[in-house]
């Protein structure tokens, strides 16, 4: 069974910096998808980037991307220019291109982000 | 075009009483998932369907879940006989046909068991 580690439960940020989220997997497989959720105090899931596996290209949305490392099985997002809105609980997740595997996303436990004014 | 709906948002229950959380799919999704977040955790799997066939259901508890999708109408999530246990944030999500398409998730349904 895959398993996600989200190492740091809690990070700090000021605002206008930069600040990387750290993200670990574990799986037997070769194809599949990376995913970065955000989770506001709304609670509402909010996808912020996503990885194909076969991709060797870091995959950017805005200030947001990825530090993809395959063989390390490491998925790290880092955001720039980080602002107040960012403050958030942040999700990785991995999904199993595998045919039979189901659809469902693992998820791991999340770090909380907050950015300082 | 409408996002993912889940009602109740929020839904208060005794212990031994009955739960029925509702979810309905983006239009257009045939794939829904039900995931559940308890206090401070990441979400888990519960159950995957897709109208009238539920596909895999790995990660619902043995006993006391059930979950349906009919052919008209939302997928229901139902507990019987709640425990505190069961409080916790219950969300889902859709997807149309196909394995490449990102899950759209829904508001979410916080269960309180008192």
């Amino acid at each position: 069974a895959q398993t996600v580690t989200q190492s740091q439960p809690e990070m700090s940020v000021q605002e206008a910096e930069t600040v990387t989220l750290s993200c670990t997997y574990d799986t037997s497989e070769s194809d599949y998808y990376l995913f970065w959720y955000k989770q506001p105090p709304s609670r509402q899931m909010i996808l912020v980037i996503r990885q194909e596996a076969y991709k060797q290209q870091n995959a950017t949305e805005n200030r947001f991307s990825v530090n993809f490392q395959k063989a390390a099985k490491s998925f790290s997002l880092k955001i720039s220019d980080s602002q107040l809105g960012d403050a958030a609980m942040y999700f990785c997740a991995y999904r199993s291109d595998f045919h039979n595997a189901g659809n469902m996303l693992t998820f791991g436990g999340g770090t909380r982000l907050m950015v300082k004014p | 075009n409408a996002g993912v709906m889940q009602n109740p948002r929020h839904l208060v229950r005794r212990r031994g009483q009955e739960a029925r959380l509702r979810c309905s799919p983006m239009k257009g999704h045939s794939h829904v998932y039900w995931y559940r977040q308890l206090p401070e955790e990441g979400l888990k799997f519960m159950v995957y369907l897709q109208k009238e066939n539920i596909i895999d259901e790995s990660g619902m508890p043995k006993e006391r879940f059930s979950a349906e999708f009919p052919k008209e109408g939302p997928s229901i999530l139902r507990i019987q006989q709640v425990v505190r246990g069961d409080s916790a944030a219950y969300f889902c999500a859709s997807s149309p046909l196909g394995t490449d398409h990102e899950q759209y998730f829904g508001p979410g349904t916080r269960l309180t068991v008192t």
